[in-house]
């Protein structure tokens, strides 16, 4: 059973910086295409980044230059790691298997980060 | 960048009803296309991929297709359970953009 457990959000200062962390069982983070989506409150999806199985990085304009993605093949976990936050960076933000032939199959749960003074 | 123009945002409809929703694609995405369901304060659900394939164990009154850009979702026959927010997505290439979502709400 493949299981993507997330942890790491919370409540940041504007300018802070945060690091969620995305743990997954049942597959591998090193041979996956894994993503990153976030939610702001009563609003729709949306798309932040992706890391590909060659490792390679992309990012929407949104966060490009400010939040990185990463993962760790150790401990089979994706990180995000969020600098320069603002207040439109507030969301719930959810990890996700994301492979080419698929959209996104598999999803953590979601972990709320609240960027307020 | 890719947009996806969903439509309608709010839909209003009664169990048993046969349910539409329209997504268009700001250009050609083959038929590199999802549709998600997500209910309040759960992770979206992966209903379709492909524009037309049903995701292993979704019911099979939820259907996709695709003609050109434009692509739909059809629910034959409205359960309970479907009332719920759906999202269209594309995923041509590595930048993967969503609809701005619809709201299937009880007539």
């Amino acid at each position: 059973e493949v299981q993507l457990v997330q942890s790491g959000g919370g409540l940041v200062q504007p300018g802070g910086s945060l690091r969620l962390s995305c743990a997954a069982s049942g597959i591998f983070v090193s041979n996956n295409y894994m993503s990153w989506v976030r939610q702001a409150p009563g609003k729709g999806l949306e798309w932040i980044s992706l890391l590909d199985s060659g490792g390679n990085t992309y990012y929407a304009d949104s966060v490009k230059g400010r939040f990185t993605i990463s993962r760790d093949i150790s401990k089979n976990t994706l990180f995000l790691q969020m600098s320069s936050l603002r207040a439109e960076d507030t969301a719930v933000y959810y990890c996700a298997r994301a492979p080419l032939q698929l959209g996104f199959d598999y999803w953590g749960q979601g972990t709320l980060v609240t960027v307020s003074s | 960048d890719i947009q996806m123009t969903q439509s309608p945002s709010t839909l209003s409809a009664s169990v048993g009803d046969r349910v539409t929703i329209t997504c268009r694609a700001s250009q050609s995405i083959s038929t590199w296309l999802a549709w998600y369901q997500q209910k309040p304060g759960k992770a979206p659900k992966l209903l379709i991929y492909q524009a037309s394939t049903l995701e292993r164990g979704v019911p099979s009154r939820f259907s996709g297709s695709a003609s050109g850009t434009e692509f739909t979702l059809t629910i034959s026959s409205l359960q309970p359970d479907d009332f719920a927010t759906y999202y269209c997505q594309q995923y041509n290439g590595y930048s993967r953009t969503f609809g701005q979502g619809t709201k299937v709400e009880i007539k």
